[in-house]
């Protein structure tokens, strides 16, 4: 089955520490998105790629970092400098242009004690 | 810069009762609108989108939309509620581009027995 992977379903951390998420994706799309959810607040925009090796800030980019080595595979890094980290990430891809469905994954719900 | 805003961050109908969810948007540029659903700790699933076809737009489980332009309107529908139709919904706006999508904060669709 196509679709996006998102791992793991429930993380936790002490504050402090960097953690990685993970988000593949077998639909063959261009494009990958990070959201970061809080309850009331909707979805916010963090970082995206619309290619290989080139990714772009999003409304709130401070704190993360991202890479895309492969086309597949699109990691987020929460660093230290995040000042509220707690949330639910949410990886998102599509083909390419804006009329193509964005397609979600599972989420990870990130807790920092 | 783009913007959506969802009137009512809950939303209690009855069970057979008409569903009706509010978005209206912002947008410098013939929007592209969608709208999505989310059950509790999942991602984010397509209920429709509108790309400049028909106004009139009909999506999963019964659910349609019409987008307004005058009154930068684009408001969910769904004659008849059933309880499997609980859940967060989503109102979001694309500028046409692969650069991530921007979402209303959310309405919480409660179905009274």
């Amino acid at each position: 089955d196509g679709g996006i992977t998102q791992s793991p379903k429930y993380l936790f951390r002490k504050e402090g520490q960097n953690v990685t998420l993970s988000c593949e994706q077998n639909l063959n799309h261009d494009a990958m998105y990070w959201y970061r959810q809080d309850p009331g607040q909707g979805l916010r925009l963090i970082y995206y790629s619309q290619i290989v090796n080139d990714f772009q800030k999003g409304d709130i980019a401070e704190g993360y970092s991202v890479s895309r080595e492969k086309k597949e595979s699109f990691p987020l890094t929460v660093t230290s400098a995040q000042k509220n980290p707690t949330a639910f990430y949410l990886c998102a891809s599509q083909t390419g242009g804006g009329t193509d469905t964005q397609y979600f994954g599972p989420g990870t719900r990130l807790t920092v004690l | 810069a783009q913007s959506v805003t969802q009137l009512g961050s809950h939303v209690s109908v009855s069970e057979g009762a008409l569903v009706l969810l509010r978005c209206n948007y912002s947008s410098s540029v013939p929007p592209y609108l969608f709208w999505y659903v989310q059950y509790p700790n999942q991602g984010l699933q397509l209920l429709l989108k509108y790309t400049s076809a028909a106004t009139l737009v009909k999506g999963i489980n019964g659910f349609e939309a019409e987008f307004k332009k005058s009154e930068t309107s684009f408001h969910l529908t769904k004659p008849s509620a059933h309880m499997s139709d609980a859940a967060e919904y989503f109102c979001a706006v694309s500028d046409r581009g692969a650069d991530g999508l921007t979402f209303g904060k959310g309405t919480h669709l409660i179905i009274q027995p």
